[in-house]
């Protein structure tokens, strides 16, 4: 079955305590990117990656960091996060680059940063 | 100020009502998507379309590109329905309206 996952769902954390959330697909795709949606703001884009080693930063890309050593995975780290990258952070993969293609999101991360 | 407004934000329909949503945007786009994100959270994609309609079951999604303006319909609404309906238009890059808040009462 053709998905993207990302783990963990929930997390929880404190001010400071770097963590990664992990986004894997299994459809072959060059081209993930990485969400937040805040109430009212809609999807707003942080990374993005066109292929293996080759990222570049969305709207939104203070505080996070991203990287992409394999095809399949495009992990996002926050170094030292703060409450206000408290969010629901959605990873999505598609053939081609700019919605020229069918997206495929994961299911989402809720975090909370305290 | 976001290039993709979709309206209404809230909509409230009976069961077996017809419902319309709507994207507006003002840029020039290649493609348009029509995205759906349930209670749980999790985005699908329903539509993506540059021109004319497209149909899937219950659900019709049209584009008026000159007009720069998009529907979709929900025939024969079902409580099932109920979601969040997103707008996204693909100009080099991907951007997304805010979303409508779609709820179907039995």
């Amino acid at each position: 079955e053709a998905q993207v996952t990302q783990n963990p769902r929930y997390l929880i954390t404190v001010t400071g305590k770097k963590l990664t959330v992990t986004c894997s697909q299994n459809m072959n795709h060059e081209y993930m990117s990485w969400y937040r949606q805040d109430p009212g703001l809609g999807l707003r884009q942080i990374y993005y990656s066109m292929n293996v080693e080759v990222t570049d930063k969305g709207d939104v890309p203070e505080g996070y960091k991203v990287s992409r050593k394999e095809k399949r995975n495009f992990p996002l780290i926050l170094e030292s996060p703060s409450p206000n990258q408290t969010s629901l952070y959605f990873c999505a993969s598609s053939l081609r680059a700019g919605g020229r293609s069918e997206q495929f999101f994961g299911p989402g991360t809720r975090l909370t940063v305290l | 100020k976001n290039e993709v407004e979709q309206s209404p934000q809230n909509l409230t329909a009976q069961e077996g009502e017809f419902i319309t949503i709507n994207c507006s945007y003002s840029v020039g786009i290649s493609a348009l998507h029509w995205l759906q994100q349930h209670p749980g959270g999790g985005i699908v994609s329903l539509f993506m379309l540059s021109s004319g309609k497209k149909k899937h079951g219950r659900l019709i999604a049209t584009i008026n590109i000159q007009e720069k303006h998009s529907s979709l319909h929900i025939t024969a609404s079902h409580p099932r329905d109920s979601a969040v309906y997103i707008c996204a238009v693909s100009w080099g890059k991907l951007q997304f309206g805010a979303g409508t808040q779609v709820v179907v009462t039995p």
